[in-house]
């Protein structure tokens, strides 16, 4: 089955400064990646996907990149916020499969 | 309906009483979807619903845990005879068959067990 790895398990960038999280997956046959953000507290919530027939996608301060033949996918976070701190989760799955595979997590703190 | 909701959402017990919990998925959603959460980790999968069917059921789940879904609609996670390490967060997401990846997440029923 899928195996996700995710690096760092904490990251404490200043504010303004940007932020990368990395992400390694085993299954060749996964082809969507999403990531969500859990604030404490709260329930996961997905703030950006990229799927495999592409190789970046960005919205606004958040890019999400893949790397096929790596299988790996990282997240880019440009002028963090303190409102961005929080804890972020990468994950696989086939699209239209049948479950997603979590990373375990790397907590974001950024210093004001 | 503006999200998932779960019921309920604190559950305090004694090692060996059952427990259940419900949710309540979004619901033009006909996929419901069970994973458990503890501290420092992220969500495992549990198991997972297409409408009232119950297509996979994680290696992971012993016997003591059962769920369903009769109508399609609302869901239930059972737990008998719980012990200590069943302590954990357990999160209900739903989605669309189409957008199966795209998972939206419930507040979540954390469960202690004494």
């Amino acid at each position: 089955g899928e195996n996700v790895e995710q690096h760092p398990s904490t990251l404490s960038v200043q504010e303004g400064d940007s932020a990368v999280i990395k992400c390694t997956y085993s299954d060749s046959a996964s082809n969507y990646f999403p990531w969500y953000k859990q604030e404490l507290g709260k329930r996961p919530q997905l703030i950006i996907d990229i799927r495999s027939n592409v190789g970046e996608k960005k919205d606004q301060r958040i890019a999400v990149t893949l790397n096929k033949t790596a299988k790996h996918f990282s997240l880019h976070i440009t002028e963090t916020q303190p409102e961005d701190s929080a804890v972020y989760f990468c994950a696989a799955s086939m699209e239209y499969g049948n479950k997603l595979v979590f990373g375990a997590g790397t907590i974001l703190r950024v210093k004001s | 309906d503006t999200g998932v909701s779960q019921d309920p959402r604190h559950k305090i017990t004694k090692r060996g009483q059952n427990v259940t919990f419900r949710c309540d998925p979004i619901s033009e959603h006909n996929r419901l979807y069970w994973y458990r959460q503890t501290l420092g980790q992220g969500p495992e999968f549990l198991t997972y619903f297409q409408n009232e069917a119950q297509l996979e059921k994680s290696r992971l789940l012993s016997d003591r845990f059962s769920a369903e879904r009769p109508k399609g609609s609302f869901s239930t996670l059972e737990i008998q005879r719980t012990e200590q390490g069943d302590s954990a967060m357990y999160l209900c997401a739903s989605s669309l068959v189409v957008r199966a990846g795209e998972l939206f997440f419930g507040e979540g029923s954390r469960l202690t067990v004494l």
